[in-house]
């Protein structure tokens, strides 16, 4: 079945540097790749996604990269602060079925 | 909007009891998915439905059972609770072109 596979599973980086979240998928039909954000005790948040028919899409200080070949795409921080810190989780879907298959999540901690 | 509205917020079961896990979304969307959130195992997921009268089951339906009567409500069955189902509870819904996925802010259970 689909699987998604997220790497690392816990991340610690000290403010100011960059963090990066890799996640592999199974399913070559995977065309909509989002990331969420989830806050201690909170629900989980969109904070950034990319469609298969992009390479690369930046917002601010996060962007995601996607390599459609290797079934690979990643989340990349730039200039952490201690409110990044959080659990990540990134997931896969097709267009239209709206099943979307999540990574295990990352737990990012940013170092003051 | 109240977006997507889960109750309770907290359950604690006995093993073999049933109860019913609520979620109810104002923004008309057509999909709607429950997923369990476990320590290490990120998000995964239990049923959905793409719109009223249709579901289908996810990475792990044993145990749990659905209904999608109207566009707004989706229930959560638990027919003999199981401390396995000890976990998070999210319900999601999308229905927008962009995809995204709207959490409840999520039900806690715990099966004594």
């Amino acid at each position: 079945g689909e699987n998604v596979e997220q790497h690392p599973s816990t991340l610690s980086v000290q403010e100011g540097d960059s963090a990066v979240i890799k996640c592999t998928y199974s399913d070559s039909a995977s065309n909509y790749f989002p990331w969420y954000k989830q806050e201690l005790g909170k629900r989980p948040q969109l904070i950034i996604d990319i469609r298969s028919n992009v390479g690369e899409k930046k917002d601010q200080r996060i962007a995601v990269t996607l390599n459609k070949t290797a079934k690979h795409f990643s989340l990349h921080i730039t200039e952490t602060q201690p409110e990044d810190s959080a659990v990540y989780f990134c997931a896969a879907s097709r267009s239209g079925t709206y099943k979307y298959i999540f990574g295990t999540g990352t737990r990012l901690k940013v170092l003051a | 909007n109240a977006g997507v509205t889960q109750t309770p917020k907290f359950q604690v079961l006995k093993t073999g009891q049933s109860m019913t896990l609520q979620c109810a979304q104002d923004m008309n969307h057509e999909y709607m998915s429950w997923y369990r959130q476990d320590p290490g195992m990120g998000l995964r997921l239990i049923h959905y439905s793409v719109g009223a009268g249709i579901t289908d089951q996810g990475e792990v339906p044993n145990g749990y059972n659905v209904s999608r009567s109207t566009t707004e409500d989706f229930p959560l069955r638990l027919l003999s609770a199981a401390p396995s189902q000890t976990s998070v509870y999210f319900c999601a819904s999308t229905g927008g072109s962009t995809g995204e996925l709207f959490f409840g802010e999520g039900s806690r259970l715990t099966v004594l």
